[in-house]
C-alpha cells in the first residue's frame, strides 16, 4: 500500500512478556518516528531515525523501549518485561526527511497489557 | 520544556456553524506550528502549518494564524461540515533545532447535521 503500515494492530499480552511492533513506512521516507498515545492524550514522542540511526531517543521511558531499522526501511518498536502502564496506541509516522515535518502516520498498534 | 496547550473537548457544533478551537505553546527559539487531524479510523494527518510569525496556514476551510506576540494558534472554520467531525491536534517542533514534533492533547469535533 501507499501508506505507513503498522502490525499488529491489536496486540493483548501478560505483564512480563515481550513485545515487538512492527512499522513499515512510506517507500523513499529517510525519517521514521515513533510515538505513543495514551488514552485523552497527544502523542507523545519516543524516538526518531533517520535512515538506520537512531538521531534522537530521547523519549524513550526506559530501557526497556528499544527500537531498531537495520536496513533504513522498517523499523520494529521492542518492548521488553512489559508493565501495565505500557499499554497505549503505539504510532508510527514517517516523512521525506527528518526536515520535512509533514508526517505521514499509520493507524497505531494498541497494545494492552493485563 | 515546550509545551502545547490546547482548549479541552470535546466540542460539538451544528453544521455551517463557525469554528474556534483555541491553541497556544511555549517554547524556546522559533517553533514550526501545526495543526493535525485524525478522522475517526484512519492515522493523524497533517491539516495546515506555518512556519513564521505572521504566516497563516490554510486547508480546506480551515485556518490559523502564527502569533508570536500571544504564543498562540488558533484554528478556525467559517462553515463546519459533518464531515469535519475528527479530533485536532495542536502541535510545534521542538526546541533548538529538534526535528519531533510536541503535541497538544488534542480536541474532539463533532458536528451535527
Amino acid at each position: 500500500g501507499a501508506g505507513v503500515s503498522q502490525t499488529p494492530s491489536n496486540k493483548v499480552t501478560e505483564k512480563g512478556k515481550y513485545v515487538e511492533l512492527r512499522c513499515d513506512p512510506i517507500s523513499g521516507h529517510t525519517a521514521l518516528y515513533w510515538y505513543r498515545q495514551s488514552l485523552g492524550q497527544g502523542p507523545e514522542f519516543l524516538i526518531y531515525f533517520q535512515g538506520t540511526g537512531a538521531a534522537d531517543d530521547s523519549g524513550l521511558p526506559n530501557d526497556r523501549f528499544f527500537a531498531v531499522r537495520p536496513e533504513g526501511s522498517v523499523s520494529t518498536l521492542k518492548i521488553q518485561r512489559t508493565e501495565r502502564g505500557d499499554s497505549a496506541v503505539y504510532l508510527c509516522a514517517s516523512s521525506l526527511t527528518s526536515r520535512n515535518l509533514e508526517l505521514f502516520f499509520g493507524e497505531g498498534s494498541r497494545l494492552t497489557v493485563l | 520544556g515546550d509545551s502545547v496547550t490546547q482548549m479541552e473537548g470535546p466540542v460539538t457544533l451544528s453544521e455551517e456553524a463557525f469554528l474556534t478551537i483555541n491553541c497556544t505553546y511555549t517554547a524556546t527559539g522559533y517553533p514550526s506550528l501545526f495543526w493535525y487531524v485524525q478522522y475517526p479510523g484512519e492515522g493523524l494527518q497533517l491539516l495546515l502549518k506555518a512556519t513564521k510569525a505572521d504566516d497563516k496556514g490554510s486547508n480546506k476551510g480551515f485556518e490559523a494564524t502564527y502569533r508570536k506576540e500571544t504564543t498562540s494558534f488558533h484554528l478556525e472554520k467559517g462553515s463546519v461540515q459533518v464531515s469535519d467531525s475528527a479530533v485536532y491536534f495542536c502541535a510545534l517542533t521542538g526546541s533548538g533545532g529538534s526535528e519531533k514534533l510536541v503535541f497538544g492533547k488534542g480536541t474532539k469535533l463533532t458536528v451535527n447535521p
